[in-house]
């Protein structure tokens, strides 16, 4: 069974537009929940995760339990946005990452 | 700390050949993964070593692959024999203790079974 879906894999935006990267999950209970993101040309590396509730790169992502989503947003795209993302679930504490197919996002100028 | 080190970065080899992709961790951290990584697959857990011992194989897609961690800074991953089916980038990541720590990657092997 599929536990993550990505169900995109192409999002491409104008510079400064709103972002929203779709994220579901089939686990029950309190999953741990992070984002991966690869930079051209650069190793795939921890974007942020539930439990620390930052914001990072000015992107934030909400845990909604009710829909199993862990959607990544922000408000205002840049270019250097640009990047292959990976949300990455896991049933709880001892439980590997599932990645999900990831989603290129675009910014053009 | 150059982070994670992986060699090669890039292997071409024919059918049937024995491929080994290797793997220096994060000084310190516990943990090690091999990931596998293909267009129709995406990024697949293939194994996950804690403190050098093999923790969830679960992934190995069969007995084709073998991995090994003699010691806490040094992993292999071996194909043998090799199969076009392989082709793929192989990712190593390190974390200071478990799953739930951050993982940090390699630049991974591109692999090319011809």
């Amino acid at each position: 069974a599929q536990r993550v879906t990505q169900p995109e894999k192409l999002l491409s935006v104008f510079k400064g537009a709103p972002v929203e990267l779709k994220c579901n999950y089939s686990y029950s209970g309190s999953p741990e929940l992070f984002w991966y993101v690869q930079y051209s040309r650069q190793r795939l590396q921890l974007l942020l995760r539930h439990i620390s509730r930052e914001s990072i790169k000015g992107f934030t992502a909400d845990l909604n339990k009710g829909e199993t989503s862990f959607h990544l947003k922000k408000p205002f795209a840049q270019e250097e946005d640009s990047a292959m993302y990976y949300c990455a679930p896991t049933p709880g504490a001892n439980s590997k990452l599932t990645f999900g197919k990831g989603i290129t996002l675009s910014v053009r100028p | 700390d150059a982070g994670v080190i992986q060699s090669p970065r890039h292997e071409v080899t024919e059918m049937g050949q024995e491929v080994t992709l290797r793997c220096k961790p994060i000084s310190g951290h516990n943990s090690l993964f091999w990931y596998r990584q293909t267009m129709m697959r995406g990024l697949e857990l293939l194994i996950y070593f804690n403190n050098n011992v093999p923790i969830d194989d679960s992934g190995m897609p069969e007995d084709r692959f073998s991995a090994k961690m003699p010691n806490a800074s040094f992993s292999t991953l071996k194909i043998q024999p090799s199969e076009p089916r392989d082709s793929a980038v192989y990712f190593c990541a390190s974390s200071l203790f478990t799953y739930q720590e951050t993982q940090y990657f390699g630049p991974g092997t591109r692999l090319l079974v011809l």
